[in-house]
């Protein structure tokens, strides 16, 4: 267990439906990035939020939002799913600058 | 856009033989960071380098930093079939962004 916590481990739905994949970073952890993994895009940046608020984008699509709540949890939102979102997608927290990112064990996202 | 290339993108190797992964950035990094990913797991944080020419050491495995700070390359002498995953590189721009960009990975393959 990294102390990140990603629910749900996999999600199956159909194209044109919304999804909110949920992101827990590890105790005293403030900051939470979103990453997509997929076979030919490898991992990706999405988008990272520090204490609640947005710090920087990524390649994040229009359809796809995020917010980050006062219990630093974070939820990602994906809507209009299409077939080529299909992919894991990973949240991480870091303590800081040299600690290196710690990684949930993603969401399966597969959409058919 | 800051690029981070890592090559090879796959590796087999026998049991015992040695293993290199490189990675090389556009740009100037101020720091590089590998993570381990084995099968059906998550990135896993191995170590970070901050300082040119730097090397480190983790038992089997060495990883080194440019002097350039563009490139960098991790080794595992005698590889063991707990070795097999997938590794990446991510380097951390010199922009003061703090978000890292990854390597595709180079997925290492042991055979016993």
């Amino acid at each position: 267990d990294s102390g990140v916590t990603q629910t749900p481990k996999h999600l199956i739905t159909a194209t044109g439906q919304r999804v909110t994949l949920r992101c827990s970073p590890r105790s005293g952890d403030l900051s939470v990035y979103w990453y997509q993994q997929s076979l030919d895009q490898g991992l990706q940046f999405l988008i990272q939020y520090y204490n609640g608020e947005e710090r920087a984008k990524g390649n994040i699509l229009e359809r796809f939002s995020a917010q980050q709540f006062p219990d630093l949890h974070s939820e990602l939102n994906l809507s209009s799913l299409e077939l080529g979102d299909s992919a894991l997608y990973f949240c991480a927290s870091t303590t800081g600058m040299n600690y290196g990112y710690t990684f949930g064990s993603g969401t399966r996202l597969t959409v058919v | 856009g800051q690029q981070v290339m890592q090559i090879p993108q796959y590796q087999h190797v026998q049991e015992g033989e040695d293993f290199t992964t490189y990675c090389n950035s556009s740009t100037t990094l101020s720091n590089i960071q590998w993570y381990k990913q084995r099968p059906g797991g998550h990135p896993v944080f191995l170590i970070q380098l901050v300082k040119s020419g730097e090397v480190k050491k983790q038992k089997r495995l060495t990883f080194q930093f440019g002097e350039a700070k563009k490139n960098s390359s991790l080794h595992i002498t005698a590889t063991q079939t707990t070795d097999v995953g997938t590794y990446f590189c991510a380097g951390e721009g010199s922009g003061g962004s703090y978000i890292p960009t990854f390597g595709r990975g180079t997925s290492l393959i042991v055979h016993p």
